[in-house]
């Protein structure tokens, strides 16, 4: 049981780059989310999904797509790279309890991603 | 987006003391969780809580869901070295909604 994976752990774009985020968790959860930590930010919610074939934007989406064609992976991509988008990206996932809350989170190591 | 603010910010203890941080909102949250961060790593999960006065303990880590769903903290006793990290309340509204407060971020001198 191998958890939240995530790849790549470091990657260095130029501006206007596209680029793929890997996530995938094998506890055959429903719910898997995307986050960005910036330094005094704590970590902010830019897309979720609460199972495949359905996504729905977090708090701050912009310049993000996701999709959730099997509940194993939730990839994130960012079409067009700008300097903002450095950050340090995490992938979750959890459970769904049946009265419908959402369990705790369980979070990859991080993709650290720099853009020039 | 919703604000939780944290606090204190940093703290630097000597080993062998008790450490308190806390998180409030403006919002009522459903849940609140804990988390702890090491250096290059994901946020691991110390602390759920799903009710309104609940007091949970997880070793020497106790932390608590405010009566007003508003507000919780998190007590470590007797901290020792490997308690450095920053750590992270984090309160869920609905469905997969998390919001994360900003970090407090513990050095432990020995």
């Amino acid at each position: 049981n191998a958890g939240v994976t995530q790849t790549p752990k470091f990657q260095v774009l130029k501006t206007g780059q596209s680029m793929t985020l890997q996530c995938a968790q094998d506890m055959n959860h429903e719910y898997m989310s995307w986050y960005r930590q910036d330094p005094g930010m704590g970590l902010r919610l830019i897309h979720y999904s609460v199972g495949a074939g359905i996504t729905d934007q977090g708090e701050v989406p912009n310049g993000y797509n996701v999709s959730r064609s099997t509940t194993e992976d939730f990839p994130l991509r960012l079409l067009s790279a700008a300097p903002s988008q450095t950050s340090v990206y995490f992938c979750a996932s959890s459970y769904s309890s049946p009265a419908g809350l959402q369990e705790t989170q369980y979070f990859g190591p991080g993709t650290r991603l720099l853009v020039l | 987006g919703q604000q939780l603010n944290q606090s204190p910010q940093s703290m630097f203890i000597q080993e062998g003391e008790d450490v308190s941080m806390n998180c409030t909102s403006s919002s009522i949250f459903n849940t609140w969780l804990w988390y702890k961060q090491d250096p290059g790593e994901g946020p691991v999960l110390l602390i759920a809580l799903y009710k309104a006065g609940e007091l949970t303990s997880n070793g020497r880590l106790t932390a608590q869901f405010g009566i007003t769903r508003k507000d919780s903290f998190l007590n470590i006793s007797a901290s020792i070295p490997s308690d450095v990290g920053i750590y992270f309340c984090a309160g869920q509204l609905a469905g997969n909604q998390f919001y994360f407060g900003t970090g407090t971020s513990l050095t432990v001198i020995p």
